[in-house]
Formats: structure tokens, sequence, C-alpha cells
């Protein structure tokens, strides 16, 4: 089966603008989970939405928000972009969430400028 | 506060070595633990967790609740566990798709 999906792949900003990211989980698959992932900072949880609803919360603040359709696809938004905004971006969706295994996305580049 | 810990940035073995990658954790609860690699230019996978109890390429990892630990252990290092690890921590049931990932241990597994 296909694995999950992320779009766009690389993306430049420059600070202050807004970015959408989007991802596409596993066939059949309703938890979607979001990380941010930096050299300094590692592999940080930003949210959870599990049936178009959010599930759990990451300590990141209001301008990372996220939203999940009724076919399980999921999309980030941060507005107001700031230089320590730039990071790969990563989704995994699993059967549930809890305790099942998650499985990852390729992630999106940011760059912001 | 929840946390894991690697200790370890890089750990540098010869082949046929032993390995041992630590992870420690800080968690209140009856937390669920987990291993991922990530393979170069491959994506983030679930090696194994603990739940499972089971040795997954010759890896195994065992849950110390004492020591607050789960470290990886193999008894003999391949050049293809050259990797990057993540130690993860889920809280418990029903608490939906959340991971604490430690900050990692890159494996070299040297000739």
């Amino acid at each position: 089966k296909a694995g999950v999906t992320q779009t766009p792949r690389y993306l430049i900003k420059t600070r202050g603008q807004q970015v959408t990211l989007s991802c596409s989980p596993i066939s059949g698959h309703r938890s979607v989970s979001w990380y941010q992932q930096t050299p300094g900072q590692g592999l940080q949880f930003l949210f959870e939405y599990f049936s178009e609803t959010q599930r759990n919360k990451g300590n990141f603040p209001g301008r990372f928000s996220g939203r999940q359709f009724s076919n399980s696809r999921s999309e980030m938004n941060v507005s107001t972009l700031e230089l320590g905004d730039s990071a790969l971006y990563l989704c995994a969706s699993s059967l549930l969430g809890d305790f099942n295994e998650q499985f990852f996305g390729p992630g999106t580049r940011l760059t912001v400028l | 506060a929840q946390r894991v810990t690697q200790p370890e940035k890089l750990l540098s073995v010869f082949k046929g070595a032993p390995v041992e990658l630590k992870c420690n954790y800080s968690y209140s609860g009856s937390p669920e633990l987990f291993w991922y690699v990530q393979y170069s230019r491959q994506r983030l996978q679930l090696l194994l967790r603990h739940i499972s109890r089971e040795s997954i390429k010759g890896f195994t990892a065992d849950l110390n609740k004492g020591e607050t630990s789960f470290h990886l252990k193999k008894p003999f290092a391949q050049e293809e566990d050259s990797a990057m690890y993540y130690c993860a921590l889920s809280r418990t049931r029903n608490q939906g798709g959340k991971l604490i990932f430690g900050q990692g241990t890159e494996l070299s597994v040297k000739p």
C-alpha cells in the first residue's frame, strides 16, 4: 500500500509570510501526527489529529495550527513565519494513534529567509 | 515532565562488535517505549517497541523501570546497521499518537 505522502517537499519563504503543508496518510489510518525536526531541538511533537479533531498538542505557539479532513488528510499552517521556523516538518500516520506504529512521511523542508 | 535522553550523539564500532545504544527516560506513569531508525536517505521507521518483546534485525531492548532505561543492544554489529537511532516514549494507553523523542544517536559500523 502507498506510504505517507507530504507536499510540497521543499519550500522557501520569507519572514512574516504564512505557509501550508499537506500530509496524506496511509489509507485507513485515522491518526495523523506532526513533528518538527531541527538540528538543535531534534524531533518535537506539534499536534495530533484523529477523526478531524485535535487530540494532542505540543508546546508550540499559536502560530502553528492544523486541521484534518474527513478523508484523514491533514494540513498544518504556520503564520507569521520566523527564521527559527526553518526545519524539516514530518507527518506520521497510524491506524488509531495510541500505541499503534507510526508511519512517517519524507518530510517537507521549510526554509525561512 | 516527560523526557527522553540519549547521551551519545555518535557511536562508532567495528563490524562484529557488540553495540549498545543508551536511552533513559523520565515519566511518572507507565510509558510505552520505542526505538525508531532512519537509514541514509530513508524515512524514519519503527525498529521495535517494548510491548512486543521481539528481536528485530538482531536488536533487542529491555525496559528497566527501576533504572528508567530502554537500551538497544545487538551482539554483533553489521555495516548495514549504520543509521540514526531514536528512542521514543509514548504516554499511557488512550493518550493518542504523541511520541516524545530523544536527540538520537548516530551509529557508525566500520568494516
